[in-house]
């Protein structure tokens, strides 16, 4: 089981679709991201929040846009994608500030497996 | 920004061998490395971390050594079991906003 939930777990769109992926954790933790992971890669770090306020956007195309609604919600709005933003979309959360050892591992959804037709 | 590379891109061993994954980071002011473990069409899950003021680490078969100066560190499990069977990722950062991940191991553990 997995204390990040994400939904839906499959999404399929066209290129001029809407649509919203959604990311809800219950563990307290202050700090929400969302990864991006293409067959056979290592995750690909999207956006941070950080006690509700963006922090770092890795310089991700405008189609993609997030929203932090509360501590406990993460969402990816996504708008006029393209075929090569197929991929699986994971959302993570950590606590914020780390623990007292400094360590402040990523906790992982099980993701959103996007397809863009 | 931190560069994290990662070898071997592809392990098999036998199963009870032990197997050794390596790591190196090129951002001197990391100082924190997990360790994930992904099975096929799962998400990937955290097996061992580790913080640059400590050189090694051990949980059961899984242990982590860092060797700070030469900014390498490896990810050991003993006793290897067809479970194990996964991709790896080694991890690297100062903080997680700037988290960076080698490019993973597939690991394949043969009965």
């Amino acid at each position: 089981d997995t204390e990040v939930t994400q939904t839906p777990k499959h999404l399929v769109m066209g290129m001029t679709n809407k649509k919203s992926l959604k990311c809800e954790q219950h563990m307290g933790h202050r700090a929400m991201y969302w990864y991006k992971q293409k067959a056979k890669k290592p995750p690909e770090l999207m956006f941070v929040y950080s006690y509700e306020k963006l922090s770092i956007n890795e310089s991700v195309p405008s189609r993609f846009s997030p929203e932090c609604p509360n501590s406990s919600l993460l969402n990816l709005h996504l708008h006029a994608l393209q075929p090569e933003d197929s991929a699986l979309y994971l959302c993570a959360s950590s606590q914020e500030p780390p623990t007292s050892r400094g360590l402040r591992p990523l906790h992982f959804g099980n993701g959103t497996r996007l397809t863009v037709t | 920004g931190e560069n994290v590379e990662q070898h071997p891109s592809t392990l098999s061993v036998q199963e009870g061998d032990s197997a050794v994954i390596k790591c190196t980071y090129s951002d001197s002011a990391s100082n924190y490395f997990p360790w994930y473990k992904q099975e096929l069409g799962k998400r990937p899950q955290l097996i061992i971390d580790i913080r640059s003021n400590v050189g090694e680490k051990k949980d059961q078969r899984i242990a982590v050594t860092l060797n700070k100066t030469a900014k390498h560190f490896s990810l050991h499990i003993t006793e290897t079991q067809p479970e194990d069977s996964a991709v790896y990722f080694c991890a690297a950062s100062q903080n997680n906003n700037d988290m960076r991940f080698g490019a993973g191991t597939r690991l394949t553990v043969k009965p």
